[in-house]
């Protein structure tokens, strides 16, 4: 069935460091892409998204590439700061028969920034 | 605008009991979405709406479960009767429409749980 899920679970990084997160989906269907930042007691907050027709997309010291061959995701945070520690979820939007766009999200990587 | 308002942020009940999760979204927003968040399943779409108008429910774990969005500012998810694993985190979120590119904004959730 479909699914979109992780390949690690938790990542700690020095401050400073760049820092990446993967993600794998089976959904060859997904039309958008997006990654969702958690922080403790809040709800996901969106980061960045990218289009299916796109392998890389550049916002504000983060990066998200996009391999369709493979179905494989990555966020990329440039200079990873403690306020980027949080979990991150990737998710993927696909058109349903409805005529809507659903949403499935990822289980989650944590990461953690030392000081 | 004050972002997607739940209610009440935390509730403990007891088995059998009646639970009702209340969200405003975003004013101007027209869908709006509800999402469990569990350790073991991670962030599950339960049902979402479009002007109103429930599009999809597939996501709706049992009968127990149900949801009402009686206008474009008010939505409610309601658990009866209420069960131990049904404790989560419940979220809303709302979005301005459907499209797969249009970006989820999640309340700070509802805690539930159910002894």
């Amino acid at each position: 069935g479909e699914s979109v899920g992780l390949h690690l679970p938790t990542l700690s990084v020095q401050e400073g460091d760049n820092s990446i997160i993967n993600c794998a989906y089976s959904n060859s269907a997904s039309d958008y892409f997006i990654w969702y930042k958690q922080e403790s007691g809040k709800g996901p907050q969106f980061i960045i998204d990218i289009r299916s027709n796109m392998d890389k997309r550049q916002g504000q010291r983060v990066t998200v590439l996009l391999n369709k061959t493979v179905k494989h995701l990555s966020l990329q945070i440039a200079a990873t700061q403690p306020g980027d520690s949080a979990v991150y979820f990737c998710a993927e939007n696909h058109l349903e028969n409805t005529g809507g766009f659903k949403t499935i999200f990822g289980a989650g990587t944590r990461l953690f920034v030392k000081a | 605008d004050a972002g997607v308002i739940q209610s009440p942020r935390h509730e403990v009940t007891e088995m059998g009991q009646e639970v009702t999760l209340r969200c405003k979204p975003i004013s101007g927003h027209n869908s709006l979405f509800w999402y469990r968040q569990t350790m073991m399943r991670g962030l599950e779409l339960l049902i979402y709406f479009n002007n109103n108008v429930p599009i999809d429910d597939s996501g709706m774990p049992e009968d127990r479960f149900s949801a009402k969005m009686p206008n474009a500012s008010f939505s409610t998810l309601k658990i009866q009767p209420s069960e131990p694993r049904d404790s989560a985190v419940y979220f809303c979120a709302s979005a301005p429409g459907l499209s797969g590119d249009n970006e989820q904004f999640f309340g700070p959730g509802t805690r539930l749980t159910v002894l």
